[in-house]
């Protein structure tokens, strides 16, 4: 199994949106609404921000939210903020019953 | 709340045994709707999913194929937790690892461990 393709960084600047993607194939990505978004501070745990998609855990900014089309999911995030700056992946479930990350975008607030 | 606790050496030689457990709290390593997982960080790869074990009736595992020959992640019902063994480890398995916990039709996931930095190195 692939890890799933994300960009290795994006950047903004503090009020602007950005958008990370995130490619599989029809065997994970596309093919389920399985697909979450991870942040992940360099020494910390890493934390959900999106699951199915688009659903964001209770807790969670509305500056970030998520879609899909086809094979490629994505992470938009409005407002940047500084504490945004962190290392972003996302998850797929597969259709061998696992699970699929990408490798992680750095996302620079400028 | 969910709670869980990670235990285990922080170094490990290589061609060994990693070993390492996951203490829960707040749920049941055999609970019908969940499954509990193990997943790696390094700066090389990244995040990486290990596999995981669940309890429908029956105990079940799924791996990655990456560490498929050399991977067991057993439950312990008396304790309440669940352990992963990586055997014939090389430099190129160090990274800190994380337990952590999905659900049943929710595969993502909510909680996780501390994480634990395992080095492999003589």
């Amino acid at each position: 199994q692939s890890a799933l393709t994300q960009p290795a960084s994006v950047s903004g600047s503090p009020g602007q949106s950005i958008s990370v993607s995130c490619t599989g194939t029809s065997s994970d990505v596309g093919g389920y609404n399985y697909v979450s978004w991870y942040q992940h501070h360099p020494g910390k745990v890493p934390k959900l921000m999106i699951y199915d998609v688009s659903n964001r855990p209770s807790g969670v900014s509305s500056r970030f939210s998520g879609s899909k089309s086809g094979n490629t999911a994505s992470l938009t995030i409005s407002g940047l903020q500084a504490e945004d700056e962190a290392d972003y992946y996302c998850a797929s479930y597969t259709s061998t019953k696992t699970v699929v990350f990408g490798g992680g975008t750095k996302l620079t607030v400028l | 709340q969910v709670q869980l606790q990670q235990s285990g050496p922080g170094l490990v030689k290589p061609s060994q045994t990693l070993s390492l457990t996951c203490a829960i709290s707040g749920d049941s390593v055999s609970s019908n709707t969940a499954a509990w997982n193990w997943i790696r960080q390094s700066p090389s790869r990244g995040l990486e999913w290990l596999g995981r074990t669940y309890y429908r009736s029956r105990w079940y595992n799924d791996f990655a194929v990456s560490v498929k020959s050399r991977i067991t992640i057993s439950p312990d019902t008396s304790k309440n937790q669940f352990s992963l063994q990586l055997n014939s480890v090389t430099p190129e398995d160090t990274a800190v690892y994380y337990c952590a916990r999905s659900g049943y039709y929710a595969e993502y996931f909510q909680y996780w461990g501390q994480g634990t930095l395992v080095t492999v190195s003589s």
